[in-house]
């Protein structure tokens, strides 16, 4: 595709329900990240791929929270057992590779909202 | 850790003013710094970068200087357009940590005609 999918756009569940949020990278990017952006705080770093490996989980808020991807393409993150505090803007990004100073192309990102 | 502190919004100019966001780093290798910028409805977007100290990254009227000696990277615009209204976010990337990007709170601007 042209740029980075992420789907749906918009979700809404209730708590205690898990969610799973998907991520289409750009083709031919190696690198895939996923950020959270809630109101006032900012964008936090949840996990990064290399590939279809994961060299840094540390961003990830709690074992509620994973993550893979497959074919070194589509990625998938899952929110189990959603709480209110879950609900934000999840964003998904690529890169051509993994390291300083490539550019992140960002999806328009997944708005979570939590009942 | 490495971190980025960038100044709070909103900012609230009016349009042909002089635009300045502050933005400083820690970060313990040489990292690479990025603004980002995310307009109304739309994605995040990079918006100039630079790799090393004294590098100037620039685009659409633009500018940022890679500070070594104050750990800064400030961006500025000398004369803002209401098209300029967006939320800014500086970054950076640093090797010792696979290249992820880490980004400031972000700044609101809102440019009035």
């Amino acid at each position: 595709g042209a740029g980075v999918s992420q789907s749906p756009s918009n979700k809404v569940t209730e708590k205690g329900k898990d969610v799973e949020l998907r991520c289409d990278p750009i083709s031919g990017h190696t690198a895939l990240y996923w950020y959270r952006q809630s109101l006032g705080q900012g964008l936090e770093f949840l996990i990064y791929f290399q590939g279809n490996s994961a060299p840094d989980k540390s961003g990830l808020p709690s074992d509620r929270f994973s993550a893979e991807r497959t074919g070194g393409s589509v990625s998938t993150l899952t929110i189990q057992r959603t709480q209110q505090e879950d609900s934000a803007v999840y964003l998904c990004a690529s890169s051509l590779a993994l390291r300083t100073g490539q550019k992140l192309f960002f999806g328009s990102g997944t708005q979570l909202s939590v009942l | 850790g490495n971190s980025v502190t960038q100044m709070e919004g909103p900012v609230t100019l009016s349009e042909e003013a002089f635009l300045t966001i502050n933005c400083t780093y820690t970060a313990t290798g040489y990292p690479s710094l990025f603004w980002y910028v995310q307009y109304p409805g739309e994605g995040l977007q990079l918006l100039l970068k630079a790799t090393k100290a004294d590098d100037k990254g620039s685009n659409k009227g633009f500018e940022a200087t890679y500070r070594k000696e104050t750990t800064s990277f400030h961006l500025e615009k000398g004369s803002v357009q209401v098209s300029d209204s967006a939320v800014y976010f500086c970054a950076l990337s640093d090797y010792n940590q696979g290249g992820k990007l880490i980004f400031g709170q972000g700044t609101e601007l809102s440019v009035k005609p």
